[in-house]
C-alpha cells in the first residue's frame, strides 16, 4: 500500500525568500508524482505533474523533482509572494489493482508580507 | 482549463435525511471521481467513474453511491445521512491522455457537508 508524507505540515516564510516543500512515498513504483495547490474552501489546483522516468518539471517560479529511488519529491518555490499562501499537496499515480492517486496531507504555506 | 462543478457548496443537513451531492463538468472527460477529505487530513477516493454506467469503489469505505447516466454528470447519493458522514466532498475529472500516465485530475470547488 502506498503511503504518502509531507513534512512539516506548516510553514511559514518571508515574503522574496525561497522556499523547498517536502513529500515522500513508500512504493517507489509510482506512473508520476503530481504537486496540486488548495486554497482555503477550495478544490485543487493542478501545479505540477512529474512522469516516472523524469527527475524534474518546471513551470514559472516552481520546479518539482523527483528521485524515485530514494522516494522523494520536492517542490521548489522561489521568489516567494503572499499568493502563494495556501496548502500544497503531493500525490503519488501507483497502480494497486487500479491505478489511483495517494495523496499526502499537505503542508500549509503561509507567505508573510 | 476544465470546467468542474459542486452543488451545494455548503450543506448543513440533520440525521436520517437523504442528500444527493451534484457534480457535473463541460470538458466532456470520461474519467470521474469522488474524494473524501476531512480538515487536516490527506483526500481519500471513495468512488471513480471510467464512463458511463461504469462505477467502482475507491480505497476508503462510504455508504454513500454514485451514478453515471451521462458523461458530465456523476451525483454522489446518501440514502441515510449521519454525522460521521461529516466532511468535505471533492470531485475531480480527467481525459484519457494520449501520452501514458500524462493524466491530470481536475477539481470541483468541493462541498461541505455538515450532518446534525
Amino acid at each position: 500500500k502506498q503511503e504518502v508524507t509531507q513534512i512539516p505540515a506548516a510553514l511559514s516564510v518571508p515574503e522574496g525568500e525561497n522556499l523547498v516543500l517536502n513529500c515522500s512515498f513508500t512504493d517507489s513504483a509510482i506512473y508520476n508524482l503530481q504537486w496540486f495547490r488548495q486554497d482555503p474552501g477550495k478544490g485543487l489546483t493542478s501545479l505540477l505533474l512529474i512522469q516516472s522516468s523524469q527527475r524534474e518539471q518546471t513551470s514559472g517560479r516552481l520546479n518539482a523533482s523527483l528521485d524515485k529511488s530514494s522516494g522523494r519529491s520536492t517542490l521548489y518555490i522561489a521568489a516567494s509572494q503572499p499568493g502563494d499562501s495556501a496548502t500544497y499537496l503531493c500525490a503519488a499515480l501507483s497502480n494497486f489493482g487500479n491505478e489511483k492517486l495517494t495523496f499526502g496531507t499537505g503542508t500549509r504555506l503561509t507567505i508573510i508580507p | 482549463e476544465a470546467d468542474i462543478y459542486q452543488t451545494p457548496r455548503y450543506l448543513v443537513i440533520g440525521t436520517g435525511k437523504k442528500i444527493t451531492l451534484e457534480c457535473s463538468q463541460t470538458m466532456g472527460h470520461d474519467k470521474m471521481y469522488w474524494y473524501q477529505q476531512d480538515p487536516g487530513m490527506e483526500l481519500h477516493l471513495i468512488h471513480y467513474s471510467y464512463g458511463v454506467n461504469s462505477t467502482e469503489k475507491g480505497d476508503l469505505s462510504s455508504e454513500s453511491t454514485v451514478s453515471r447516466i451521462r458523461t458530465e454528470h456523476f451525483p454522489l447519493t446518501l440514502e441515510s445521512a449521519r454525522p460521521s458522514h461529516t466532511s468535505q466532498y471533492l470531485c475531480a475529472s480527467s481525459e484519457e491522455s494520449p501520452w501514458e500516465y500524462q493524466e491530470t485530475q481536475y477539481f470541483g470547488p468541493g462541498t461541505r457537508l455538515l450532518v446534525l
